[in-house]
């Protein structure tokens, strides 16, 4: 099915620790974004790319560096993990930067930092 | 800068009654509006938008939105709840003017009663 696959589903990391989390679409969008999402704080953007080639921060950058490979791909990584990165993460894409278009999503990344 | 608020943490009503989930919005320049719904576990889905044209929006599922400018609102509505609606709802605002970032409510939990 079309649409935007999040890998890992589940993750446990120790305090301290990296990892980098995947986000793919197959829809050839051009517009890719990165959310965690908080109890009671709604969706929080963390970085967002507008096009293949550019990334830029969102609301809450720290602590975390994304990677735009190519068109489809689209990864966030923390280098050294934190108990307050504890959070489900949301991967989205659009076809453009333009408000004209609603997001898809990934159906996310369940991250626990112990 | 841009916000949303979704004043209802929570909403209750009874199976076949209607219901509303209210959004307020605050936009430096014009609107551009998203509903999304998030079920157990799974990442959000477009339910609809409103963009420019008539204030009534009609979307997925039997959903519907109403635009005011002068009360600066997006509320949904359904004329006629069911079980299934049972769900998270967030209401989105899109930047007309920053790559197309979204900045969401906190998100109101809709429990439809048999």
């Amino acid at each position: 099915n079309a649409g935007v696959t999040q890998t890992p589903k589940f993750q446990v990391l120790k305090t301290g620790q990296s990892m980098t989390l995947q986000c793919a679409q197959d829809m050839n969008h051009n517009s890719m974004y990165w959310y965690r999402q908080d109890p009671g704080m709604g969706l929080r953007l963390i970085y967002y790319s507008a096009s293949e080639g550019t990334t830029d921060k969102g609301e809450v950058p720290n602590g975390y560096n994304v990677s735009r490979l190519n068109k489809r791909e689209f990864s966030l990584r923390l280098e050294s993990a934190a108990p307050s990165q504890t959070s489900v993460y949301f991967c989205a894409s659009s076809e453009s930067d333009r408000v004209a278009y609603g997001y898809t999503f990934g159906s996310g990344t369940r991250l626990t930092v112990v | 800068a841009q916000s949303v608020a979704q004043p209802e943490d929570q909403v209750n009503v009874a199976e076949g009654n209607p219901l509303t989930v209210k959004c307020t919005y605050s936009v430096s320049g014009n609107p551009y509006l998203f509903w999304y719904v998030q079920y157990p576990n799974r990442g959000l889905q477009f339910l609809l938008k409103y963009i420019t044209g008539d204030n009534l929006v009609k979307g997925s599922y039997g959903f519907e939105a109403e635009f005011n400018k002068s009360q600066t609102s997006f509320h949904l509505k359904k004329p006629s709840a069911l079980v299934s609606d049972s769900a998270l709802y967030f209401c989105a605002v899109r930047d007309n003017t920053n790559a197309g970032k979204s900045t969401f409510g906190d998100g109101t939990t809709l429990t439809v009663k048999p």
